[in-house]
């Protein structure tokens, strides 16, 4: 199995809501990344777990909380956010070892539309 | 910012090979070159990394110059399904972050 899977694959949400995002794999991957991306541009990190333990967070603001429960599953809660935070939101995870990170798999993405 | 520069777009004869540039001059030894492409509305996909050889896969071919300070990515034979945002990125193996520069929209016609 070399998919990741993200849920869902739409959310509307308006700026009072609290949602979360849901990201799958079971590949065995110990490093596990939340990506924002806008229209037209490219995909910007947010958050890296390695060992589900948070060890990168690219100054996200506080309306988004990463968790790790285990080393399959990444959430990201949504609250409180502001319109300008529709995008797409990609989970990605990669295999960590002495040989290095390498290649990431990407899901499918969350298209995020906040009212 | 990202250390890559690729051209905007390019276009391509869907059966030709599609040869997509791509500039790292300022690259360190313990960087490797990695290629990703995101077909429209969809989660980027890995294609293929190298380090100072050239790579080839089921995918793609990557040629590195003997300086490293480029590299290209060749489609051998481009079908439609390659239309795609193609991104050159410069990571270390050891790090974490994909640094996605603007990358290069390829379009195959037929």
């Amino acid at each position: 199995d070399t998919e990741v899977t993200q849920t869902p694959k739409h959310l509307v949400m308006g700026m009072t809501n609290k949602k979360s995002l849901k990201c799958e794999q079971h590949m065995g991957h110990r490093a596990m990344y939340w990506y924002k991306q806008k229209a037209k541009k490219p995909p910007e990190l947010m958050f890296v777990y390695s060992y589900e333990k948070l060890s990168i967070n690219e100054s996200v603001p506080s309306r988004f909380s990463p968790e790790c429960p285990n080393s399959s599953l990444l959430n990201l809660h949504l609250h409180a956010l502001q319109p300008e935070d529709s995008a797409l939101y990609l989970c990605a995870s990669s295999q960590e070892s002495l040989a290095g990170v390498g290649e990431q798999f990407f899901g499918p993405g969350t298209r995020l539309t906040v009212l | 910012d990202a250390k890559t520069t690729q051209p905007t777009s390019m276009d391509c004869a869907e059966g030709r090979a599609a040869n997509l540039p791509c500039n790292h001059s300022t690259i360190s030894g313990n960087e490797y070159v990695y290629w990703y492409r995101q077909i429209h509305s969809q989660g980027p996909q890995y294609i293929i990394h190298g380090l100072k050889n050239n790579e080839t896969n089921e995918m793609a071919s990557l040629i590195i110059t003997e300086d490293r300070k480029s590299s290209t990515l060749i489609l051998p034979h481009a079908t439609l399904r390659d239309t795609a945002v193609y991104y050159c990125i410069v990571q270390m193996d050891s790090g974490y972050a994909l640094n996605f520069g603007k990358g290069t929209s390829l379009l195959v016609t037929p």
